[in-house]
């Protein structure tokens, strides 16, 4: 069965710091992979997606992630963090032929004004 | 707007008490799933459907029972048989297609307590 792993588990940052939050996966097939977003007492919001080409892919409110085959990675990253990106973030693959997505433990992210 | 609609938002429940969770999507998609959310555990499978009148177990399946006679209805219920149903639980669907470009849309969560 595959698995996810995000290694951060709390993240406290101040504003315009930079952020960068880790996702690995087990699988080793073909895999589509997601970044989703969910703000206090709001749900779950997809942030990003990975299918197929440019392995860096563009999101919404500025982030982005980069899929490393090799590594088995798919690390989320914004430049400059706001106070408004407080939220818990969780990582998503879903493998092969499979639409069941398998989720990571979530990061939860705060930022400090 | 098509979306999920999950009800109530808060529920109370005493020990010993069977309980519905409602999820109702109006998006066409063929897959639903109900997920449990605990604090440092992520999001945990609880059961899922591709097609009205069959689902699966997920990886925490005990203690619960889903339906689906409409393609648009998922309910969920948490017997008296689960041993910590305190939890905020969360519908999502999807299309089934694996090669779709969609992700999948959640619910806005159901937070049950055990009083």
């Amino acid at each position: 069965a595959q698995s996810v792993s995000q290694h951060n588990h709390h993240v406290i940052l101040s504003e315009a710091a930079s952020l960068e939050l880790g996702c690995n996966y087990s699988y080793g097939g073909t895999v589509n992979l997601f970044w989703y977003v969910q703000y206090p007492g709001q749900h779950l919001q997809l942030l990003l997606k990975y299918f197929s080409g440019d392995p860096l892919v563009k999101g919404i409110k500025g982030f982005e992630a980069e899929f490393i085959k090799s590594k088995f990675s798919f690390n989320l990253r914004k430049p400059s963090v706001q106070w408004s990106d407080t939220a818990e973030y969780f990582c998503a693959v879903k493998s092969g032929g499979s639409y069941i997505p398998t989720f990571g433990r979530g990061t939860s992210l705060i930022v400090h004004p | 707007d098509g979306g999920i609609t999950q009800s109530p938002k808060y529920l109370f429940r005493k020990e010993g008490q069977n309980v519905t969770l409602s999820c109702e999507q109006n998006l066409n998609h063929d897959a639903m799933y109900w997920y449990r959310q605990d604090p440092g555990q992520g999001l945990r499978l609880i059961y899922y459907s591709q097609i009205v009148n069959d689902f699966q177990k997920g990886d925490i399946a005990e203690g619960y029972s889903v339906s689906r006679e409409k393609k648009e209805s998922f309910p969920l219920t948490v017997t008296s048989a689960q041993k910590n149903p305190t939890a905020f639980y969360l519908c999502a669907s999807s299309p089934l297609n694996p090669g779709t470009e969609d992700g999948y849309t959640f619910g806005s969560g159901t937070r049950l307590t055990v009083v």
